[in-house]
């Protein structure tokens, strides 16, 4: 069974710096794509990033880009989105998702991050 | 880049068929059939229901049904059952190498 487990939401100042991790299970992590996914309440989904097989190749929303990294441990199953500079409008829940080559395919249950003085 | 165009809520009837429009531009929807089509119960994790415009996963109902024309995607539901409110969203390739999302369809079951 496909599992995807997020950690390491929670409350932040702005400006601050918080890691998410994704742990994966019960397919081939090191040969899937994978990709961080927030969707702040009441809105739809906003795709965050995504990040090829070995690491080498990653993409990012422009509203992210600078700010946020996403990387990857195939030795340990994990996915990471490391987020500095946090703004209120980073403020969602945070997805990490699976690629299935050409569409997103498998979800995680998401990690709530706050951004908060 | 833009979120998708969806309506902000469709409903219907058990037994019914309802249709949830996606409309995007000639840099996402246009372009690719990687457009995908997302079920999102509340507290739970959206499930692909629809993928490369018109596939089902295995084990997704044959009522889903999607289609593109243009620059406009299109799911439909035939035959309404409770089960199936819910939030619905669209998804698609962009010629940026991004993923772009449509702002969610509530789905109501009447």
């Amino acid at each position: 069974e496909v599992q995807l487990v997020e950690s390491g939401g929670g409350l932040v100042q702005p400006g601050g710096s918080l890691r998410l991790s994704c742990v994966a299970s019960g397919f081939t992590f090191s040969n899937s794509w994978m990709h961080w996914v927030r969707q702040a309440p009441g809105k739809g989904p906003v795709w965050v990033a995504r990040i090829n097989t070995d690491g080498s190749t990653t993409n990012y929303a422009d509203s992210v880009k600078g700010r946020f990294t996403i990387s990857r441990d195939n030795a340990k199953n994990t996915l990471y989105l490391q987020m500095n500079s946090l703004r209120a409008d980073d403020a969602a829940l945070y997805y990490c998702a699976r690629s299935g080559g050409s569409a997103i395919d498998f979800w995680g249950q998401g990690t709530l991050v706050t951004v908060s003085s | 880049q833009s979120a998708l165009t969806q309506p902000a809520s469709v409903s219907g009837s058990p037994g019914q068929s309802i249709t949830i429009s996606c409309t995007g531009t000639s840099t996402d929807v246009g372009t690719y059939k990687y457009v995908s089509w997302y079920q999102h119960h509340p507290d739970k994790a959206p499930k692909l229901m629809i993928y490369e415009v018109s596939n089902r996963p295995s084990g997704v109902s044959n009522r889903f049904s999607g289609s593109k024309s243009g620059n406009t995607a299109s799911l439909t539901i035939s035959g309404l059952q409770a089960e199936d409110e819910a939030d619905y969203y669209c998804s698609s390739y962009t010629t940026s190498s991004t993923w772009v999302f449509g702002g969610g369809t509530k789905l109501t079951v009447l």
